[in-house]
């Protein structure tokens, strides 16, 4: 089965402040790579993805991830916090080999923004 | 507007109930799941179809079922829940597997 490791279930940073939500995955091969950030008693909805080319991703809200082969990371960051990025950030794969067509998400990363 | 309608959003039962949660989506989408989010765990993936009358077990399928006989639906079903079946569940569409997928607002199931 795929790994997807989320470092950090609580990450708290100050407004204004970088924000850097980390995750690795466990396969050889590289497979998709999402975000996906769900707000109080919401779905999920998708910050950004990558699937091939370049390996720095923009998502939206001012998010951007870089995809790093060498490290099976795919670490979240954002500049400059915003009261509204308080959520819960979750990192997701699918297409690994021997993965068949599943999708796995990380076990989650609580965003607190302090004013 | 596009949507993934689940229902109910809440939902109390009893042991050994059988119920059933609808999913229906308006996209045209390809691919469906069904995920439970539990605390600590995030979520996991119970089922998902590629297509009509395709579907396959995801990591937690035990005690589910589910069908997909028409593209739009995805329902899921606890033949005889319990109590360790309490849990939030989502149900995803997405165009193919990996495009973005749409999530329905959830469905908070208390088994009792």
């Amino acid at each position: 089965a795929q790994s997807v490791t989320q470092l950090g279930s609580h990450v708290s940073v100050s407004e204004g402040a970088l924000v850097l939500l980390r995750c690795n995955y466990s396969s050889s091969v590289p497979p998709y790579l999402f975000w996906y950030v769900q707000y109080p008693n919401q779905g999920l909805q998708l910050l950004l993805k990558y699937t091939t080319g370049a390996t720095l991703v923009k998502g939206i809200n001012g998010f951007e991830a870089e995809f790093k082969k060498s490290e099976t990371s795919f670490h979240l960051t954002k500049p400059s916090a915003h009261m509204s990025d308080a959520a819960e950030y979750f990192c997701a794969v699918s297409g690994a080999p021997n993965t068949g067509n599943q999708f796995y998400f990380g076990t989650g990363t609580s965003l607190t923004v302090i004013p | 507007e596009a949507q993934v309608t689940q229902n109910p959003r809440y939902l109390i039962t009893v042991t050994g109930k059988k119920l059933t949660v609808t999913c229906s989506q308006n996209m045209n989408h390809e691919y469906m799941s069904w995920y439970r989010q539990d605390p600590g765990l995030g979520l996991r993936q119970i089922y998902y179809s590629m297509n009509v009358e395709v579907t396959d077990k995801g990591d937690v399928p035990e005690g589910y079922k589910v069908s997909r006989k028409e593209k739009r639906n995805f329902p899921l079903i606890l033949e005889s829940p319990s109590p360790n079946q309490t849990s939030l569940y989502f149900c995803a569409s997405s165009l193919f597997q990996n495009t973005e997928a749409f999530f329905g607002q959830g469905t908070r199931l208390t088994v009792v």
